[in-house]
């Protein structure tokens, strides 16, 4: 399978602060996601990206698809504790019906 | 509330031991998808199913079979349960193509001793 590496593998940051994350691929992608996922629950869609370059928000998120489309970048302005979890990037290659998972970035807010 | 719905949410079953993972969706979604997730290691896709009829292997199939009973149900089995197989394991459905991203369940947490 195709393999998403992201960084870091783990972030403790105090509140308020803002945090980068990022997420790189041996393949090219056609599309990039951003999913957070809480303790005890599913990933949830936070950003959907579809074209090299492209910058979307999402209230304070922001992320980025790679110019090179093998990578993916995801920043989060002035964090609050329940930005507390594990953020994964996903990519889509070509046509393919499925996505491809990174191995996620566990990010901790101290108060 | 809307979304995908799996049961059970936990289960220990011992090494031999077979069982059913059950998912559905009332989103009238077409696609629908079985992953497992591991420490350190992501969501790693088993099997999926495009649409009604139809299923295909992912990335770690063996020891695994699915049934897509109709649009809205998509079951995963386990025959012979072996330790390898503790995991959490997420159902997912999405509209059409996976680019639009997916909905997940909340999970099974499946432990086997």
């Amino acid at each position: 399978g195709q393999q998403l590496n992201q960084s870091p593998q783990s972030m403790f940051i105090q509140e308020g602060e803002d945090v980068s994350m990022n997420c790189t691929s041996s393949s090219i992608f056609n599309t990039w996601l951003w999913y957070k996922q809480d303790p005890g629950e599913g990933p949830v869609l936070l950003i959907a990206l579809y074209k090299a370059g492209e910058l979307t928000s999402n209230g304070r998120l922001t992320a980025q698809f790679g110019i090179t489309r093998k990578d993916s970048f995801l920043n989060i302005s002035a964090s609050i504790p329940s930005d507390v979890g594990i953020y994964f990037c996903a990519g889509q290659v070509g046509g393919a019906n499925n996505l491809f998972f990174g191995t996620g970035t566990r990010l901790t807010v101290i108060p | 509330n809307a979304g995908v719905t799996q049961t059970p949410k936990f289960q220990v079953l011992k090494t031999g031991q077979s069982m059913t993972l059950q998912c559905a969706q009332d989103m009238n979604h077409n696609s629908m998808y079985w992953y497992r997730q591991d420490p350190g290691m992501g969501l790693r896709l088993i099997y999926y199913s495009a649409s009604e009829g139809t299923t295909d292997k992912g990335e770690v199939p063996n020891g695994y079979n699915v049934s897509r009973l109709n649009k809205r149900e998509f079951s995963l089995r386990l025959e012979s349960a072996a330790p390898s197989q503790t995991s959490v394991y997420f159902c997912a459905s999405s509209e059409g193509l996976a680019g639009y991203g997916y909905t997940f369940g909340s999970g099974t947490r499946l432990t086997v001793v």
